[in-house]
């Protein structure tokens, strides 16, 4: 089955310390994406990357590193810049990055610091 | 700028009652609409979206909703609630004179379905 994968599904830091989650697709979309979620909010775009190699910030990058070497992934490392990571991490792709492209969402990363 | 608005972060529904969630949108340009549908500590899957041609969209499981472009609304229905309908709902939209599809999403509508 084609589609996305996060992990771990929960994670738990303590203040300090960086850490990196996984985001694997299987769909041979070009374009991904991590958005932070907290309750109330909606989704917030932290980075993306519309090609291997290549990869933007979002609007919340501060505090955060992604690298795409792998069309199929995209890491995101949460440093121990990033003031409040506590928060739902998700993951997304997308066969580009045209505006009518449907965003396709892993299940999430819970991260939690302690 | 373009923004998304839901009115009402949680929705209260008895089941087999009408299913309604609000999704207003502010652009200077009509923009491509999706809804997304969340539930508990999982990822985001698409119901439906609007980017051109008929102004009602139909999608999975039984909703439905319609781009009204004088309203700048596009509001998310289902006739008959159901209690697997029990999520977040997020109204999403993008920009086509973008020079990529960057989402907005609204702050979401909590639904609950009562027996």
């Amino acid at each position: 089955d084609g589609g996305i994968t996060q992990s771990p599904k929960y994670l738990f830091r303590k203040e300090g310390q960086n850490v990196t989650l996984s985001c694997e697709q299987n769909l041979n979309h070009d374009a991904m994406y991590w958005y932070r979620q907290d309750p109330g909010q909606g989704l917030r775009l932290i980075y993306y990357s519309q090609i291997v190699n290549d990869f933007q910030k979002g609007d919340i990058a501060e505090g955060y590193s992604v690298s795409r070497e792998k069309k199929e992934s995209f890491p995101l490392t949460v440093t121990s810049a990033q003031k409040n990571p506590t928060a739902f991490y998700l993951c997304a792709s997308s066969y580009t990055s045209g505006a009518t492209d449907t965003q396709y969402f892993g299940p999430g990363t819970r991260l939690t610091v302690l | 700028a373009q923004s998304v608005t839901q009115l009402g972060s949680h929705v209260s529904v008895s089941e087999g009652a009408l299913v309604l969630l609000r999704c207003n949108y502010s652009s200077s340009v009509p923009p491509y609409l999706f809804w997304y549908v969340q539930y508990p500590n999982q990822g985001l899957q698409l119901l439906l979206k609007y980017t051109t041609g008929a102004t009602l969209v139909k999608g999975i499981n039984g909703f439905e909703a319609e781009f009204k472009k004088s309203e700048t609304s596009f509001h998310l229905t289902k006739p008959s609630a159901h209690m697997s309908d029990a999520a977040e709902y997020f109204c999403a939209v993008t920009n086509p004179t973008d020079s990529w599809g960057k989402f907005q999403f609204g702050a979401g509508t909590q639904v609950v379905v009562t027996p």
